[in-house]
């Protein structure tokens, strides 16, 4: 069975610039998470989606980060513009159904603002 | 919130050792989750334990929880080069369906040959 696949791995972009990222969740699993990890801290959830639902965004800075789950499986994490604070590592996740499973990780896409 | 801290920061054992690391959270949760995340890499599942479970195992893990204290320890016997990572506890909150996970800042341990 595939795991979580993500693209780009790297990506390094001139600040104000764009930038979006690809996870292609498990098949089947339901719920699918975006997190925002930095050096030495746990992730935090930037976005949960049921299906096509975003059943959490709080913590999405909305002003410039946006996401999409189009037919509930593929999903687009896209920052616009990208500032320097935003220089981290961006972690998708997929769970069966909803947060009381265990979630399985892709690598991550590892992002540099310059 | 119910963020998860773990405790010690980081920890440096023998080869062979046990290794037990904590976790304390605040509010109420419906489980709690482990996971390990090796240098650059995804973290990985370990084990998820549900408020009504006291303790439970696998291979080398041992997992409790006390909803007590609001605390959970993640015990690793015998340990190998091969466990040294980072591990997170992840807290699941009870707040209908938009519960929350949220991740602690993770015991970074280190295995000595």
């Amino acid at each position: 069975e595939a795991g979580v696949v993500q693209s780009p791995r790297y990506k390094i972009i001139e600040k104000k610039q764009p930038v979006a990222f690809w996870c292609n969740p498990i098949s089947g699993h339901n719920t699918l998470y975006w997190y925002l990890q930095n050096l030495g801290q746990g992730p935090e959830l930037l976005i949960r989606y049921e299906n096509e639902e975003a059943v959490d965004d709080s913590q999405l800075p909305k002003d410039r980060f946006s996401a999409e789950r189009l037919k509930g499986v593929d999903s687009t994490l896209k920052i616009q513009p990208a500032e320097l604070g935003d220089s981290a590592v961006y972690l998708c996740a997929s769970s069966l159904a909803g947060s009381s499973y265990e979630q399985y990780f892709g690598p991550g896409t590892r992002l540099t603002v310059t | 919130s119910q963020q998860g801290e773990e405790d010690p920061q980081a920890l440096s054992i023998q080869e062979g050792e046990n290794a037990t690391m904590n976790c304390s959270y605040k509010t109420s949760i419906n489980n709690l989750q482990w996971y390990r995340q090796n240098s650059g890499r995804g973290l990985v599942h370990l084990i998820l334990i549900r408020s009504n479970e006291r303790e439970k195992h696998s291979g080398r893990l041992r997992v409790t929880l006390d909803t007590s204290k609001k605390s959970s320890s993640l015990l690793i016997t015998a340990s190998r080069a091969a466990d040294t990572a980072s591990y997170f506890c992840a807290t699941e909150g009870v707040m209908n369906r938009d519960d929350k996970i949220i991740f602690g800042k993770g015991t970074r341990l280190h295995i000595l040959p």
